[in-house]
């Protein structure tokens, strides 16, 4: 049957915790990743990005880690907050024109209060 | 900050009806894009836009669009033709020299 909506992984944090969101990319050529951020009805959100010859890249209170050995793409945000609440993406690319990123699915990070 | 603007945030059109969606990318960025977020789902690529031409387009982005730089700041796409399934959040995008790409808050479209 026709999909009508991706059912997205869900994490749900304490505020001031640490929070980690996990992704598994497709291919394995790909060069250059990227975490963005979306809040209800805008647009992406820069956060982060690594190139593959890094295995790691800090930011201000996030930290991307890349395992291109297993395809794995992590984000850490340190001391999470309210205004954490998001879904975050993280996306690929694999050598098409600069810009053509595959996005992944998901993942639904909720911070209590 | 500099960012990427769009227009409409918002449009109903019928269905069959032809759309025009602006974009005004961040003024020094020399790649533009669109993508496209149909409620709940992933965002797709749809089209990059290079040098005044398109260096690549997804299977989605068939003959019914269309996308133009018509003045040095602005950036169109073009649904000739649109049908129920188009409707979707569109999102452009841009980039300078650099990878990092920045989005643009998005034109909801919605086809009746």
């Amino acid at each position: 049957g026709e999909s009508v909506g991706l059912h997205l992984p869900t994490l749900s944090v304490q505020e001031g915790d640490n929070s980690i969101i996990n992704c598994a990319y497709s291919n394995s050529a790909s060069d250059y990743f990227i975490w963005y951020k979306q809040e209800s009805g805008k647009g992406p959100q820069f956060i982060i990005d690594i190139r593959s010859n890094m295995d790691k890249r800090q930011g201000q209170r996030v930290t991307v880690l890349l395992n291109k050995t297993v395809k794995h793409l992590s984000l850490q945000i340190a001391a999470t907050q309210p205004g954490d609440s998001a879904v975050y993406f993280c996306a690929e690319n694999y050598g098409g024109s600069q810009g053509n990123l595959i996005f992944g699915k998901g993942t639904k990070l909720s911070v209590k209060p | 900050e500099p960012e990427v603007t769009q227009t409409p945030s918002h449009q109903v059109t019928q269905m069959g009806q032809e759309v025009i969606l602006r974009c005004v990318p961040i003024s020094n960025h020399l790649y533009f894009y669109w993508y496209r977020q149909i409620l709940g789902q992933k965002v797709e690529f749809l089209v990059s836009f290079y040098n005044n031409e398109i260096s690549e387009k997804s299977e989605i982005f068939d003959d019914q669009f269309s996308v133009e730089r018509p003045d040095g700041s602005n950036f169109t796409l073009k649904i000739r033709s649109t049908k129920l399934e188009d409707s979707a959040m569109y999102f452009c995008a841009s980039a300078g020299a650099g990878n990092t790409i920045y989005f643009g808050e998005g034109s909801w479209l919605t086809v009746v």
